[in-house]
């Protein structure tokens, strides 16, 4: 079964630190770029990042740049972010997906989302 | 950057209502388009890729059509498992983007 599991969010306090991480399992994690969504108290959906399958390409949205950092591991089929300076604002539930063709195609399979709260 | 904006925010609708919600992009992002369906709780399903491709599984009521700056997904006879939240998203240029997303709520 093609499956994502996201684990590290927590609650931290405006100005720390936090790793989120993404286990995958079922495809060839190596052949596929990967992205970062984040969705806000019932707020939409947010692109973060994407990273290609050689991690040669890395993109991040605007309000994220500097402060985060997506790489991933292939020997250990696992995706990172490393997510610095937390504001408030960053508040949200973050799910890893899959891409389903190069890093130009649509998110094909998520991750179930691990929530993480900024907040003194 | 690409804004996405749907249309409309809500949507209320009966069991085998045929649906359509619309989404404008700021620019055109010729068929680059997926469509997405969330529950409450639950990570987005991808339903629709490249504008008009159904995903794997996807039944076949879900069809997107569009090109360019305007696109539509439509739901030929509404199901009890569709009442959803909806987003759209473009995935020409970065950073890519969503739409703000249609609920579909029972009538």
């Amino acid at each position: 079964e093609v499956q994502l599991l996201e684990s590290g969010g927590g609650l931290v306090q405006p100005g720390e630190s936090l790793i989120l991480s993404c286990a995958a399992s079922g495809f060839t994690f190596n052949n596929y770029a990967m992205t970062w969504v984040r969705q806000a108290p019932g707020k939409g959906l947010e692109w973060v990042s994407g990273i290609s399958a050689s991690a040669y390409n890395i993109y991040y949205v605007d309000s994220v740049t500097g402060r985060f950092t997506i790489s991933r591991d292939n020997s250990k089929n696992t995706l990172y972010l490393q997510m610095n300076s937390l504001r408030v604002e960053d508040t949200a539930v973050y799910y890893c997906a899959k891409n389903s063709r190069g890093e130009a195609s649509a998110f094909d399979i998520w991750g179930q989302g691990t929530m993480v709260t900024v907040s003194s | 950057d690409i804004q996405m904006t749907q249309s409309p925010s809500t949507l209320s609708a009966s069991v085998g209502d045929r649906v359509t919600i619309t989404c404008r992009a700021s620019q055109s992002i010729s068929s680059w388009l997926a469509w997405y369906q969330q529950k409450p709780g639950k990570a987005p399903k991808l339903l629709i890729y490249q504008a008009s491709s159904l995903e794997s599984g996807v039944p076949s009521r879900f069809s997107g059509s569009g090109s360019g700056a305007e696109f539509t997904l439509t739901i030929s006879s509404l199901q009890p498992d569709d009442f959803a939240t909806y987003f759209c998203q473009q995935y020409n240029s970065y950073p890519w983007t969503f739409g703000q997303g249609t609920k579909v709520e029972i009538k």
